[in-house]
């Protein structure tokens, strides 16, 4: 079983579209996290969900925004797609915030074009 | 400032060679955890250690093996005897209380092994 899956794996979309990537665990964990890993393999975390409590990277876009149903999905959708949110983009989760090791999906491939 | 340096962003050896990945970090947390991920060339991220800022015990898993030193805000990794499968690119990263806990990586070191 995947411990930490994503759909879609890849996403090619044109500038202006809304689009969304899904991710769930089935670790059982409480944590959830989105990174974006740029063409340099620069990874950069997004947002970490612990529960109820977002928490938010100061430099993340407001076109990006995470959506958690429940604990085991944290959904992400991204409004007015530009040129630069090309990169490839991963879903993670930990038991507990940081501190624990954190375990990730696969990675979506998001290309605007 | 970058909080986690990783200065070799490419290295290049001949299987059976060691190889010493090297991760430079700064925190002002007393409390702090840092982490090495291996990302191979399909692309998913690999946990391989979790090591926390009071314990600065050596680690050997394998092959592989971690050095941290607090002195030296440093926590290299060690391959010995190096295959192919380990080539990768390999992260460093870093969790401290104060910034949410959220890991802060390196740049990353693409490690290549030749046959």
């Amino acid at each position: 079983d995947t411990a930490v899956s994503q759909t879609p794996k890849y996403l090619v979309t044109q500038m202006g579209n809304d689009k969304s990537i899904k991710c769930e665990q089935n670790l059982g964990h409480d944590t959830m996290y989105w990174y974006k890993q740029d063409s340099k393999k620069f990874l950069k975390i997004m947002f970490s969900y612990n529960n109820k409590e977002l928490i938010i990277n100061e430099t993340v876009p407001n076109r990006f925004s995470p959506k958690s149903p429940d604990k085991a999905h944290l959904n992400l959708h991204i409004n007015s797609l530009e040129l630069g949110d090309s990169a490839v983009y991963f879903c993670a989760s930990s038991q507990g915030q940081g501190t624990y090791e954190q375990y990730f999906g696969p990675g979506t491939r998001l290309t605007v074009t | 400032a970058q909080k986690v340096t990783q200065a070799q962003t490419e290295i290049s050896v001949v299987e059976k060679e060691d190889v010493t990945l090297d991760c430079v970090y700064e925190t002002r947390d007393t409390t702090y955890y840092l982490f090495w991920y291996k990302q191979p060339p399909s692309g998913e991220l690999v946990f391989l250690i979790r090591r926390n800022s009071f314990d600065e015990q050596n680690e050997i898993s394998g092959r592989y093996s971690w050095n941290f030193q607090k002195s030296t805000s440093s926590f290299n990794f060690t391959i010995t005897a190096s295959q192919v499968v380990d080539s990768a690119v390999y992260f460093c990263a870093l969790s401290e209380a104060y910034a949410g806990n959220m890991l802060t990586f390196g740049g990353g070191t693409r490690l290549m092994v030749k046959p």
